[in-house]
């Protein structure tokens, strides 16, 4: 079994719609990354989170620690949010991968 | 601020080579880690470099290596090429420790193997 498990793998959605994606793991972690990458490859990072929820602009982020389980939001969707997005626990000094959500998002 | 910078961009070599891949981080970040992307495994992490010292190694055979250098600039190495290690290289830079700061990516290195 892997230990980070994201869902769903794909996702289609309209302009505007409300979008969630989730990420569960197994092991322990100290942290938990949400990362954007684009067809192109770039890889930017959304957010980083410990305990709680995070907000930046239309994407919102949470993590529940003790249920080891994370969501990632984006309300609004417009076609440019069209990405994979990857979520990464930080576990013993390294990051581990989600094999990745790919949205698309149509107008 | 410049972003993080990977040269060169694309690599063709020949089995049994070897390659270097360059990575410059952000002006003032001390951690640099690199990270193999397949279609087949995904995103896989490969090694740690803060302030010239590994911290950490994924799990990958000997014949990926890495080192930094006092300006936090870092290099990778593959000796032997596999067919297998076609992949896209990717280095992320971070003011901390990568995993409790925020990371910034590079474009990659597009590394094929034939």
């Amino acid at each position: 079994k892997n230990e980070v498990e994201q869902s769903p793998q794909n996702l289609t959605a309209q302009e505007g719609e409300f979008i969630t994606i989730n990420c569960s793991y197994s092991v322990g972690i100290s942290a938990l990354h949400w990362l954007q990458q684009h067809p192109g490859g770039g890889i930017v990072s959304l957010f980083m989170l410990s305990s709680g929820k995070k907000k930046h602009g239309r994407l919102i982020a949470t993590i529940n620690i003790q249920e080891k389980h994370s969501s990632l939001h984006i309300t609004a969707s417009h076609p440019r949010d069209s990405a994979v997005y990857i979520c990464a626990p930080y576990n013993t000094d390294k990051l581990i991968f989600g094999t990745g959500t790919r949205l698309q998002v149509f107008p | 601020k410049a972003g993080v910078t990977q040269t060169p961009r694309y690599l063709i070599k020949t089995r049994g080579q070897q390659v270097t891949l360059s990575c410059s981080p952000i002006s003032g970040h001390r951690s640099v880690s690199w990270y193999q992307q397949t279609p087949g495994q995904g995103l896989q992490f490969l090694f740690e470099y803060f302030s010239e010292t590994q911290r950490n190694k994924g799990n990958f055979p000997g014949r990926f290596s890495g080192r930094q250098f006092s300006n936090s600039r870092s290099e990778m190495n593959v000796s032997t090429l596999e067919l297998g290690d076609s992949a896209l290289y990717l280095c992320a830079s971070s003011r901390t420790l990568a995993g409790v700061g925020e990371q910034y990516f590079g474009p990659g290195t597009r590394l094929t193997v034939t």
